[in-house]
């Protein structure tokens, strides 16, 4: 199957710094990614869509001006957490799908801790 | 837009018993429903899916039903084992790279060896 990988796996850093995570597509081209936020326990909740040379569309009530996105190319997206707070603190996951109809690939996640 | 809901949340089976865990979606126009397996700290894998134009579908102690006119699908494990322990997600999604997957809120297996 396709392969999504995610940089990095986990991240700590002070509050108030900014962090990027990529997402890249290693086997497929996407033109479109998506990325998800999960807390302990509960399911993943769409963030925004990543499209390849345009805006990120966000999902209502998903900061656009904290959650930076920016999918440069057809292999690669990426998320910036801006101005981190310890609220910010969670899984993130980003997905492609390689074909029109079927599964979305994952990535790894990322665990991001804002101290 | 697509609302997708799971029942039951948490689920706690015997093992060799089955397990079935129940969705149901809104939106008649989605045709594609797979089902995914996460573990603990891990990325979702998908364990089967099934797309509009057929009812059921297998895969040794995996089974999925889809119902279109009552807009409802269901996953069944038979034999269940512990290492089927984890957190199920069932989502409905429409044809196409760009459309998202509407995920429901998940379960929670647990077998009890």
């Amino acid at each position: 199957g396709a392969v999504v990988s995610q940089h990095p796996s986990r991240v700590i850093c002070k509050s108030g710094t900014s962090v990027k995570i990529e997402c890249r597509s290693l086997d497929f081209q996407a033109t479109t990614m998506f990325w998800y936020r999960q807390f302990p326990k509960q399911s993943l909740m769409l963030m925004a869509t990543s499209n390849e040379g345009s805006k990120a569309t966000y999902e209502q009530g998903v900061e656009k001006d904290k959650f930076l996105i920016n999918h440069a190319s057809l292999t690669l997206s990426t998320l910036t957490v801006t101005s981190a707070h310890p609220e910010d603190s969670s899984f993130y996951i980003c997905s492609a799908r390689a074909f029109s109809i079927g599964e979305q690939f994952f990535g790894p996640g990322t665990r991001l801790t804002v101290l | 837009g697509e609302n997708v809901e799971q029942h039951p949340s948490t689920l706690s089976v015997q093992e060799g018993d089955s397990a079935v865990i129940k969705c149901t979606y809104s939106d008649s126009a989605s045709n594609y429903f797979p089902w995914y397996k996460q573990e603990l700290g891990k990325r979702p894998q998908l364990i089967i899916d099934i797309r509009s134009n057929v009812g059921e579908k297998k895969d040794q102690r995996i089974a999925v039903t889809l119902n279109k006119t009552a807009k409802h699908f269901s996953l069944h494990i038979t034999e269940t084992q512990p290492e089927d322990s984890a957190v199920y997600f069932c989502a409905a999604s429409k044809g196409g790279t760009g459309n998202q997957f509407y995920f429901g809120t998940g379960t929670s297996l647990t077998v009890i060896p």
